[in-house]
């Protein structure tokens, strides 16, 4: 089966660095995003990888090891509204994402 | 300003009642999604369409019916036989379906069955 593992919920600290890792099992592999979803709301684009190593895009950078299927997003100099969820998702030989459950990331003063 | 729109954001209805999610986009995207989302559950795949006219069944299809008559439109009704209905539903688009085409989320509905 296809599976994509993400830790239910982390803690950080506001002005610190978090790292929210991902595994997936999927048939195939076409790319993997992260998106963020607050409470309620709809899931906006992060990032995506396709090829191994590290995207950064400003204080958030992506890294992605095909042959360990493994990625981790990593958000630097944390505020208060990056609280929210973070879903991993995997385009599988299909062309179909498989998501992750989410990582809600919890932001303490 | 171009982007997805879904309505109604919050909905109510009775056991045994089918109801219509309505899903617009104007951002002349191909393909079209929706999802369910549950707590604690990754999103999933209810039905797709790459083309007008064309949809696929997703990983939980039963219960469900889409219709694609005009490439903005992805309707979704949501018929007595699910279930359980009860949860957060996403429409969602993107511009084809290869690899690198990111999904663009609409606001969601929010469907309590009593």
């Amino acid at each position: 089966g296809q599976n994509i593992d993400q830790p239910t919920e982390m803690t950080a600290t506001e002005g610190a660095i978090v790292q929210i890792n991902c595994t997936y099992q999927t048939s195939g592999f076409n790319g993997l995003f992260w998106y963020q979803q607050h409470a309620g709301e709809a899931p906006t684009f992060l990032s995506y990888n396709v090829l191994d190593g590290l995207e950064e895009k400003g204080r958030f950078s992506s890294f992605l090891s095909r042959s360990k299927g493994y990625s981790y997003l990593l958000l630097k100099e944390l505020q208060m509204k990056d609280s929210a969820s973070y879903l991993c998702a995997v385009m599988d030989s299909n062309y179909q994402l498989i998501w992750g459950a989410g990582t809600k990331l919890i932001i303490k003063p | 300003d171009g982007g997805i729109t879904q309505s109604p954001k919050y909905l109510f209805r009775k056991e045994g009642q089918n109801v219509t999610l309505s899903c617009e986009q104007n951002l002349n995207h191909d393909a079209m999604y929706w999802y369910r989302q549950d707590p604690g559950q990754g999103l999933r795949l209810i039905y797709y369409s790459q083309i007008v006219n064309d949809f696929q069944k997703g990983d939980i299809a039963e219960g469900y019916s889409v219709s694609r008559e005009k490439k903005e439109s992805f309707p979704l009704t949501v018929t007595s036989a699910q279930k359980n209905p009860t949860a957060f539903y996403l429409c969602a688009s993107s511009p084809g379906t290869s690899g690198s085409d990111e999904q663009f989320f609409g606001p969601g509905t929010r469907l309590t069955v009593l």
